[in-house]
């Protein structure tokens, strides 16, 4: 069965830090998704990562898998107050186009 | 924006009464998902539909049916609802292969 764990669960960081968050996953797959949740409102895609070593950036987001290690990092660069949201990964299971996803990740910028 | 609606976006039931739920799009995409999110859980698959009339269980099906009749739309029925059903329900679409599923709006659903 394949599980998502991401870390950490909570975040609480200041303006202008760096900051990575964690997705681990159980079996194999090389199909990894992030999205980000603003509060009582709908998902939004970030990233679809889809081979071993892939990296993609979007301003200060930047996200990379190995599929070896079964790793996803979706790493933060000088924080602002807009990226707080809640972000959550999901792993394609058997390639089947079903999801598993992540518990997700709150993050809070403090300004 | 992706065209997907969904109706209600906020409905409140009693214990035992069934509910529907609609998701709508204009995208034309194949694939449809019904998902709900709870504290803690992320979000978990119910069933999806892989075309029209093609439709499979996901994660937490229990207690839920689906019908697709047309591309457009992807009906969710809780068949007899229940207190532990109390969630939010996102519908999502993806047109093809590895592409990344697009979600709706949402619908909050309490059962008292």
């Amino acid at each position: 069965e394949l599980k998502v764990e991401q870390n950490p669960l909570f975040l609480s960081m200041q303006e202008g830090k760096n900051y990575t968050i964690y997705c681990n996953y159980s079996t194999t797959s090389d199909r990894l998704y992030w999205y980000r949740q603003d509060p009582g409102k709908s998902l939004e895609s970030l990233f679809v990562l889809l081979s071993n070593g892939a990296v993609k950036q979007e301003g200060r987001l930047m996200a990379s898998l190995d599929t070896k290690a079964r790793l996803s990092t979706l790493h933060i660069t000088a924080a602002v107050h807009d990226l707080s949201a809640t972000y959550f990964c999901a792993v394609d299971a058997d390639s089947n186009y079903q999801l598993i996803w992540g518990a997700g990740t709150k993050l809070i910028i403090k300004p | 924006d992706a065209g997907i609606t969904q109706s209600p976006r906020h409905k409140v039931t009693e214990t035992g009464t069934p509910v529907t739920l609609r998701c709508h799009q204009t995208e034309n995409h194949r694939y449809m998902y019904w998902y709900r999110q709870d504290p803690g859980h992320g979000l978990r698959l119910i069933h999806y539909s892989y075309g029209v009339k093609d439709t499979d269980k996901g994660e937490v099906s229990d207690g839920y049916s689906v019908s697709r009749s047309k591309t457009e739309d992807f009906l969710l029925t809780l068949e007899s609802a229940t207190s532990s059903q109390t969630s939010v329900y996102f519908c999502a679409i993806s047109g093809r292969d590895a592409e990344t599923q697009y979600f709706g709006p949402g619908t909050r659903l309490l059962v008292l």
